[in-house]
């Protein structure tokens, strides 16, 4: 089945700097690659998602980036602000299994005032 | 709120005791996954309902988990003779059934063996 790591698991940054956050995968058949937001105690949210015929995506701050021959993915966050702070989680799904999505272990991101 | 809703949002529980979660997915969405999450984990994925039909179990799943969809609508996840290990968040999650969509999450229930 598939297989996905992402690091790092714990990431600090100051406010007004970049954050990346990489993973990688192990099934090449996988197709689709969301990204979720956690906050505490509550449910984990869409920030953006990329399809494996697109290599990279933007949408304000946030752009996520896919190298299929690597198998990884990447989120990228500018211009980082306090709200940020949160859990995120990696995806990669094989749509031709039911859309089954197989998850990172997560990345707590704290921005720092 | 026309999201994923889930009932109850906490459990507390005695081992051995059975529990029953409930989801209420989007109502167009015709797939929908049951999840575990525990501490510093992503999500596992547990089950998948697409209308009615359970067409997908994870090994996780003992026979002391079982879920339906009886019409296609809401799920619910019972757990049997419950154990300690079974402490953790229970998330469900639904999804159009266009592939490339992204899975909509409840807020989940959170289990607790005492």
């Amino acid at each position: 089945g598939e297989n996905v790591e992402q690091h790092p698991s714990t990431l600090s940054v100051q406010e007004g700097d970049s954050a990346v956050i990489k993973c990688t995968y192990s099934d090449s058949a996988s197709n689709y690659f969301p990204w979720y937001k956690q906050e505490l105690g509550k449910r984990p949210q869409l920030i953006i998602d990329i399809r494996s015929n697109v290599g990279e995506k933007k949408d304000q701050r946030i752009a996520v980036t896919l190298n299929k021959t690597a198998k990884h993915f990447s989120l990228h966050i500018t211009e980082t602000q306090p709200e940020d702070s949160a859990v995120y989680f990696c995806a990669a799904t094989l749509n031709t299994n039911a859309g089954k999505s197989t998850f990172g272990d997560g990345t707590t991101l704290t921005v720092k005032p | 709120d026309t999201g994923v809703s889930q009932d109850p949002r906490h459990k507390i529980t005695k081992r051995g005791q059975n529990v029953t979660f409930r989801c209420d997915p989007i109502s167009e969405h015709n797939r929908l996954y049951w999840y575990r999450q525990t501490l510093g984990q992503g999500p596992e994925f547990l089950t998948y309902f697409q209308n009615e039909a359970q067409l997908e179990k994870s090994r996780l799943l003992s026979d002391r988990f079982s879920a339906e969809r009886p019409k296609g609508s809401f799920s619910t996840l019972e757990i049997q003779r419950t154990e300690q290990g079974d402490s953790a968040m229970y998330l469900c999650a639904s999804s159009p059934l266009l592939d490339g969509q992204p899975q909509h999450f409840g807020d989940g229930t959170r289990l607790s063996i005492l």
